[in-house]
């Protein structure tokens, strides 16, 4: 059962270039979400999609653009990726809480990207 | 707007004694998760808190809610040093969680 998988796991990237994360979940959930992490700061939600269908900016949207591209899929992209994105992301999905369903985040791996 | 605090953010425990984990959360929430998270790895789930009063206890961890003080605590019973580790605490706001900066756990012999 492999959960929420993430790629690529390490990139490295030059000021402006751009890149996209992938990230699919194979438990049916609904909801899906990009976080990116920083030390000292915990994770912080950059977007989110609640539904197949759906996405929303989350606390950190600037800079990022998403596409759920089914209810499996959900990419992060960096247009022209800055140094200040350095950092690590990681996707994570759920099924909403009720109904016997706890609402609690599965996580990928993480994406570890550095911009030069 | 939601904010997480935990403190400490770093302890440094001593194998065989009891320390706890502080999480305290600025508006109203029924939902709130602790997580594990070990160097270079992804996160895990430990807890799931959904109402007030609950506790949960696994091992030599045990996590509690009280959301009328807005307040999880999560205590460490005779640290071991597989207890090394950074915890977050993440509290629901609208099916997203909002993180603490985390508590980053270190046993000593």
């Amino acid at each position: 059962n492999a959960g929420v998988t993430q790629t690529p796991k390490f990139q490295v990237l030059k000021t402006g270039q751009s890149m996209t994360l992938q990230c699919a979940q194979d438990m049916n959930h609904n909801s899906m979400y990009w976080y990116r992490q920083d030390p000292g700061m915990g994770l912080r939600l950059i977007y989110y999609s609640a539904s197949e269908g759906t996405t929303d900016k989350g606390e950190v949207p600037n800079g990022y653009n998403v596409s759920r591209l089914n209810k499996r899929e959900f990419s992060l992209r960096l247009e022209s990726a800055a140094p200040s994105q350095t950092s690590v992301y990681f996707c994570a999905s759920s099924a909403l809480a009720g109904g016997g369903y706890t609402g609690e985040l599965f996580f990928g791996e993480g994406s570890r990207l550095t911009v030069l | 707007e939601l904010k997480v605090e935990q403190n400490p953010l770093f302890l440094s425990m001593q194998e065989g004694k009891n320390y706890t984990i502080y999480c305290n959360y600025s508006t109203t929430s029924d939902r709130l998760y602790w997580y594990r998270q070990d160097p270079g790895k992804s996160l895990e789930s430990l807890f799931v808190l959904l109402s007030n009063g609950a506790v949960k206890q696994e091992g030599r961890l045990m996590a509690s809610l009280d959301t009328k003080a807005r307040l999880s605590t999560l205590h460490i019973t005779a640290a071991v040093h597989d207890l090394s580790a950074t915890y977050f605490c993440a509290v629901d706001k609208g099916n997203k969680l909002v993180f603490g900066a985390g508590t980053i756990l270190r046993v000593k012999s």
